[in-house]
């Protein structure tokens, strides 16, 4: 089955510093790629829609500048947090669309623990 | 605004009971919906995904209903096994390739 990849599984930064997480898609490509942000016992939240070669699509109240998403190729796209504060500390999901259309399955990465000091 | 809720919050069965999970959801326009499995601190993974056009699902000893008129959703667990223990997640595909998920339903067999 289609298989994505996240990378790391869990990092740990010191405050200020800014921290990479790469999602890529292994078997498909994947024009659309989603971000997602899950606090303990807590749901997905959206973060940002991210589009191949276009600008990401982010949700309201998340901050662009803070959470910058690349999309450079058909099978990655990363996820950099900025200036990371202990307040950034989460578990971080990606998930790739396989498919073009509305109707298409939802594969997820693996997640990122991130956590800031 | 579409909102996803998943009853109950927690289960606790013992081995070999068959379960119900529900999911409804309030705006009957979607695309689709997915049933995933979490385990603790992991990604999550594809159970069964329902199209709207579709009244079921069935996968091993899982299937899951969909009632778009109503907004609802049950998977049903078969013969339950310690290793189903896991947060089991609804996700409904709504406009935008948006996928709004519920908060989940954390299932616990006893052996």
């Amino acid at each position: 089955g289609a298989v994505v990849s996240q990378h790391p599984s869990w990092v740990i930064c010191k405050s200020g510093t800014s921290v990479k997480i790469e999602c890529r898609s292994l078997d498909f490509q994947a024009t659309t790629m989603f971000w997602y942000r899950q606090f303990p016992k807590q749901s997905l939240m959206l973060m940002a829609t991210s589009n191949e070669g276009s600008k990401a699509t982010y949700e309201q109240g998340v901050e662009k500048d803070k959470f910058l998403i690349n999309h450079a190729s058909l099978t990655l796209s990363t996820l950099t947090v900025t200036s990371a504060h202990p307040e950034d500390s989460s578990f971080y999901i990606c998930s790739a669309l396989e498919g073009l259309s509305y109707n298409s399955p939802l594969h997820f990465g693996n997640g990122t623990r991130l956590t800031v000091t | 605004k579409q909102e996803v809720t998943q009853i109950p919050a927690a289960l606790s069965v013992p081995e070999g009971e068959n379960l119900v999970l529900n999911c409804s959801f309030t705006d009957s326009a979607i695309y689709n919906l997915q049933w995933f499995r979490q385990d603790p601190g992991k990604g999550l993974t594809s159970l069964l995904l329902i199209q709207s056009s579709q009244r079921e699902q069935t996968s091993g000893r899982l299937n899951a209903s969909l009632d778009k008129s109503s907004g609802r959703s049950t998977l049903y667990i078969a013969a339950s096994q310690p290793g189903d223990s896991a947060t089991y997640l609804c996700a409904v595909a709504a406009g935008g390739f948006k996928t709004i998920f519920g908060a989940g339903t954390r299932l616990f067999v006893k052996a």
